[in-house]
């Protein structure tokens, strides 16, 4: 079953307007961790924001913030102001707790491209 | 400030033969993963190890095989080298306890011919 949902393959969005990237997921475990990569076209993997199962509060890093609504189980991540240098793809992605390590898992992605 | 280090960033190779992919993690960085990612897909958990025991295991093959050495770089050895095995595979570290990102390497990318 798929762990990380993200139905939007593409999106669009005009530069310095605001874009949501959906994402939800799947777990059972009551402590885990929420993380949104980016990834441009060079390949490389950017860490953008995190957020805790059991954080209270909205993570926020400058232009990105996460909208995390457990019982919905969703996390998605919000870019305001975008910028041209934001078309990429994103990966949204869950780190499970285990008793024996960690299960790491990233979703589909959303190529995300932004029009001047 | 000093990031994660893959050796070598390119990699050619033929069907069968043998690869060794190279991950030194970021200073006192003590938890080490590797994923392998595919042509338009998304990066698949391959293996993790944490203070040099492997933590933790998603989908590696058989024919992968992994370890974490004293001075806490990895290494990731790929025989019998297939087509399929043709990919993208990053390396991450994370320093254990309350830190929670996972710090991506630059990526080596395998080709199989």
């Amino acid at each position: 079953a798929q762990k990380i949902t993200q139905t939007q393959p593409g999106m669009f969005v005009q530069e310095k307007e605001a874009v949501t990237l959906d994402c939800t997921y799947d777990t059972s475990d009551p402590s885990y961790g929420l993380f949104w990569y980016k990834q441009p076209s060079s390949g490389e993997m950017i860490f953008l924001i995190y957020q805790g199962s059991y954080d209270q509060q909205n993570a926020t890093e400058g232009r990105y913030s996460l909208n995390f609504q457990k019982a919905r189980k969703s996390a998605n991540l919000v870019i305001s102001a975008s910028q041209l240098g934001d078309s990429a793809m994103y990966f949204c992605a869950m780190r499970e707790e285990r008793a024996y390590g960690q299960n790491f898992v990233f979703g589909p992605g959303t190529r995300l491209s932004v029009l001047p | 400030a000093a990031g994660v280090i893959q050796s070598p960033r390119h990699l050619i190779k033929e069907k069968r033969e043998t690869a060794t992919l190279k991950c030194y993690p970021i200073p006192r960085h003590d938890t080490v993963y590797w994923y392998q990612q595919g042509p338009g897909q998304d990066p698949q958990f391959l293996i993790s190890f944490y203070e040099k025991m492997q933590s933790d295991k998603g989908s590696i093959p058989d024919r992968f095989s992994a370890q974490q050495f004293s001075d806490y770089h990895s290494e990731l050895n790929m025989s019998s080298l297939e087509l399929g095995d043709s990919a993208l595979y990053f390396c991450a570290s994370r320093r254990g306890g309350r830190a929670h990102e996972q710090f991506f390497g630059p990526g080596t990318r395998l080709t199989v011919l």
